[in-house]
């Protein structure tokens, strides 16, 4: 069983288009996020949920929402894309309540825009 | 706000040692992680350091010092499967997990 999965694993899509990209966790772990690699492999965290509650938001543009339907899946959806959202994002989940000790990610989807 | 150095690339020969220090800046510093990612592959936990010390984990150990900011991830025996990334990440008392830039080692024969 995948830990921590993520749909689709690759996206090529134009310019000005909105997408999805799902993922699902069945660790039972309280906390999720979403991450962003760009070319240079540098990791950028964008979103933290907790049980479901927004906890961490860094300077993302507005175009990106994510959406927690239930502790187990955090969504993210992407408005208008541009050339620069080219990137892997990968989910991740750990166990919240304390700061976590390990967090476990998502194979990654790999966002082509063009 | 946070911020992570640690070096771009290590090169290293098969049963060499390989030290790749990292040093921060944060508030409400919690803990220290590394993780290992091979190309195309997703981010894997190799350890956690909360206290100061040295923590060992097979071939790979990890060291913290809280008063010093700085912590290191070594690697012994190096072997070719470990030809990889090693990003350190830093956890806050909020339980955000920040990634610095990562190490590339490059492990030859």
């Amino acid at each position: 069983d995948t830990a921590v999965s993520q749909t689709p694993k690759y996206l090529v899509t134009q310019m000005g288009n909105d997408k999805s990209i799902k993922c699902e966790q069945n660790l039972g772990h309280d906390t999720m996020y979403w991450y962003k690699q760009d070319s240079k492999k540098f990791l950028k965290i964008m979103f933290s949920y907790n049980n479901k509650e927004l906890i961490i938001n860094e300077t993302v543009p507005n175009r990106f929402s994510p959406k927690s339907p239930d502790k187990a899946h955090l969504n993210l959806h992407i408005n208008s894309l541009e050339l620069g959202d080219s990137a892997v994002y990968f989910c991740a989940s750990s166990q919240g309540g304390q700061p976590n000790t390990e967090a476990f990610f998502g194979q990654g989807t790999r966002l082509t825009v063009v | 706000g946070q911020s992570l150095e640690q070096p771009s690339e290590v090169t290293a020969v098969e049963g060499a040692i390989v030290q790749i220090n990292c040093t921060y800046q944060t508030s409400g510093f919690y803990g220290l992680s590394w993780y290992q990612q091979h190309d195309g592959g997703a981010p894997t936990f190799l350890s956690y350091n909360a206290l100061d010390g040295l923590e060992e984990t097979g071939r790979f150990s990890s060291f913290l010092s809280r008063s010093d900011s700085y912590g290191y991830l070594l690697l012994q025996e190096l072997q070719m499967k470990d030809s990889a990334s090693y990003f350190c990440a830093v956890i806050d008392s909020w339980g955000k997990l920040q990634f610095g830039a990562g190490t590339q080692v490059v492990v030859t024969p």
